[in-house]
């Protein structure tokens, strides 16, 4: 069964600092495996994707995510943190075998601090 | 930005009462899903559709239904609001079948309190 694990409840880091947030999957064939933002009382908000090729991938508001077939991650980064980055992130996995369904993690709270 | 609509924004309705939450999208998507999230916890899939006449269940039990007349429309009907009912509920499209391409845009969401 396809699942995510997202192990933070929150995550703090101060401004300028770089930032992790952290996503585990679990899926029966190859993952396509997505970032999503929601903002206070905004829907959630793309950020970016993998389904295939460079295990490195770019996003949008500067934000990157590496895919790791071994370790079975997805972990967001970004290499400067900024205040407007607070938010609440999203991890969500689907795979080619049943793509119409996609799994959320729980959420990770970020707080980035002045 | 996704051009993707949920009204009302927000609901406040007594126990007993039917309601529908509406969702549109004007992107011409086939797939279009219902999302029901506590507030900051995970999302749980509860309705999906392929296209026009096409409905199903997802992963949470619902005592909600929906339809699919139209391609752009996909509203969400309970026939009798309780308490438990109280949660937000996100409403989402996406373009295609194929996932190199299929990303899924989120409307704002509808939060529902039933008293």
């Amino acid at each position: 069964a396809q699942s995510v694990a997202q192990p933070e409840d929150q995550v703090n880091v101060a401004e300028g600092n770089p930032l992790t947030v952290k996503c585990t999957y679990s899926v029966s064939g190859n993952p396509y495996l997505f970032w999503y933002v929601q903002y206070p009382n905004r829907g959630l908000q793309f950020l970016l994707k993998y389904i295939t090729g460079d295990n490195l991938v770019k996003g949008s508001y500067g934000f990157e995510a590496e895919f790791n077939k071994s370790q079975t991650s997805f972990h967001l980064k970004k290499p400067s943190a900024l205040v407007s980055d607070s938010a609440l992130y999203f991890c969500a996995v689907t795979d080619r075998y049943n793509f119409n369904k996609f799994y959320f993690g729980s959420g990770t709270k970020l707080n980035v601090k002045p | 930005e996704a051009d993707i609509y949920q009204t009302p924004r927000y609901l406040v309705i007594g126990t007993g009462k039917k309601i529908t939450l509406e969702c549109s999208q004007t992107m011409g998507h086939d797939k279009m899903y219902w999302y029901q999230q506590d507030p900051g916890m995970e999302l749980h899939l509860i309705h999906y559709s392929y296209g026009v006449n096409s409905t199903e269940k997802g992963d949470l039990s619902s005592e909600s239904t929906v339809s699919r007349i139209r391609t752009e429309h996909f509203p969400l009907t309970l026939e009798s609001a309780r308490p438990s009912h109280t949660s937000q509920y996100l409403c989402a499209s996406s373009e295609s079948l194929n996932p190199s391409t299929d990303t899924q845009y989120f409307g704002p969401g509808t939060r529902l309190t039933v008293l």
